[in-house]
């Protein structure tokens, strides 16, 4: 069964930093990972989408890349901002059934 | 504007009563699934349903019905044998099975009066 870890749990950085967040999985056969940010009492948006046959994927600020090997991806944010201040998630699909484990999240706290 | 909606956005129970949360999709994906999400934790999978007039159970369906009568819609009965309703519900949505982008809706919070 697959099993998503993401650490810290919480992090709080000033303004301005360059900062990573960490998502690991068990299983290596997936077939993407993606990337989400939920604002607190809302629903989750999407911010990157790595296939299993990429490395990375950048959006503005955002880079994500992925090691299958390792079974671990990070998203680093650069230059953080206080609006970026929000819970980040990462997702995996099953490869059999199609549904997607979660890891629990990462608050993030950016300080002007 | 293509998404999902959710509906109601807040939603009370009371002991021994079923409610339904309306899940409805415009963006014309055939895969529509129902996550649950408690404080502090991730998402976790209720039911998912790959194509009309079928869906199959999730990690935690106990207490929990679906139907899937079009594709568009995908609404989640939440029964008085769910003894523990109080959390946050999500419904997402993609292209196929799970293996494209996910997109979610906006969210239910559920309690119990």
């Amino acid at each position: 069964k697959q099993e998503v870890t993401q650490i810290p749990a919480a992090l709080s950085v000033p303004e301005g930093e360059n900062l990573v967040l960490n998502c690991s999985f068990t299983d290596s056969a997936i077939y993407n990972l993606q990337w989400f940010r939920q604002d607190p009492g809302k629903g989750l948006t999407s911010l990157l989408l790595i296939q299993s046959s990429q490395r990375e994927q950048t959006s503005g600020r955002l880079n994500a890349s992925l090691d299958k090997s390792s079974g671990r991806s990070t998203l680093y944010i650069a230059a953080s901002q206080p609006g970026d201040s929000a819970t980040y998630l990462c997702a995996v699909p099953n490869t059999n059934a199609g549904k997607s484990t979660f890891g629990d999240g990462t608050t993030l706290t950016v300080k002007p | 504007d293509g998404g999902i909606t959710q509906s109601p956005k807040y939603l009370f129970r009371k002991e021994g009563q079923n409610v339904t949360l309306s899940c409805e999709q415009n963006l014309n994906h055939d895969a529509m699934y129902w996550y649950r999400q408690d404080p502090g934790q991730g998402l976790r999978l209720i039911y998912y349903s790959q194509i009309v007039n079928d869906f199959q159970k999730g990690d935690i369906a106990e207490g929990y019905s679906v139907s899937r009568e079009k594709k568009e819609s995908f609404p989640l009965t939440v029964t008085s044998a769910q003894k523990n309703p109080t959390a946050f519900y999500l419904c997402a949505s993609s292209t196929r099975s799970g293996n494209e982008k996910l997109f979610f809706g906006s969210g239910t919070q559920l309690s119990v009066l």
